[in-house]
């Protein structure tokens, strides 16, 4: 197994455009997370979902944000209309079960607003 | 208002001593807590945890502790390797907190040969 893998590593884009992310979570592992992380500070939760159905959304995620796992494995995450205070790092994370809080990270996709 | 705190934002110790990170906070539903490792342009990687019910956790050169009346869990690594310099972030949630894990900002760890 390869971990938790996310595409695209980064992304730069104009205030204004969307933009998409992906995120493929470790085989078998029902929940997913997402999180957005600032400079100096910890990853800050946004989603999550158990299996297909997305369970929990922070007040952190806008109307302008949306997230899907269609099929239960893997993820998107949509920022529309993008604003240069949406730049940061976008973490996904997964785990096993819910009785484990053990959450498996990704290396992110650093998004940057011009 | 953070929830999760990490006062010291960097700390330095040389090779062998021992490292001690900090973590306060405030929320009394928090339950469960967690440690997690991140060096440059990877993800946090899982260290350890400790629940509510337990005031020690050992792994390894790793023991987290918990002082529930405090609000307070540190994490101790003896002794310190130069491959333990990363950022280290404290987290909790709860059973009642849902699924909302809730990360301090962080405590960069250099340790010097």
């Amino acid at each position: 197994d390869t971990g938790v893998s996310q595409d695209p590593r980064h992304k730069i884009t104009k205030r204004g455009q969307n933009v998409t992310f992906r995120c493929d979570p470790i085989s078998e592992h029902n929940r997913l997370y997402w999180y957005r992380q600032t400079l100096g500070q910890g990853p800050e939760f946004l989603t999550y979902f158990q299996n297909e159905a997305q369970l929990e959304k922070s007040r952190l995620l806008s109307d302008r944000f949306s997230a899907e796992r269609p099929k239960g494995s893997f993820s998107t995450l949509e920022i529309q209309r993008t604003e240069q205070g949406d730049s940061a790092m976008y973490l996904c994370a997964s785990s096993p079960s819910a009785v484990s809080y053990e959450q498996y990270f990704g290396p992110g996709t650093r998004l940057t607003v011009t | 208002d953070q929830q999760v705190k990490q006062n010291s934002p960097s700390l330095s110790v040389q090779e062998g001593r021992i490292s001690i990170l900090n973590c306060d906070y405030t929320n009394s539903m928090f339950d469960y807590f967690l440690w997690y490792k991140k060096y440059p342009a990877e993800g946090p990687t899982f260290l350890i945890s400790i629940s509510s019910i337990k005031d020690k956790n050992e792994d390894g050169r790793f023991t987290v502790f918990l002082n529930k009346s405090a609000k307070h869990l540190s994490l101790h690594i003896v002794p310190s390797q130069p491959g333990d310099s990363a950022v280290y972030f404290c987290a909790a949630s709860g059973r009642n907190y849902g699924q909302n894990f809730v990360f301090g900002p962080g405590t960069r760890l250099s340790v010097l040969p």
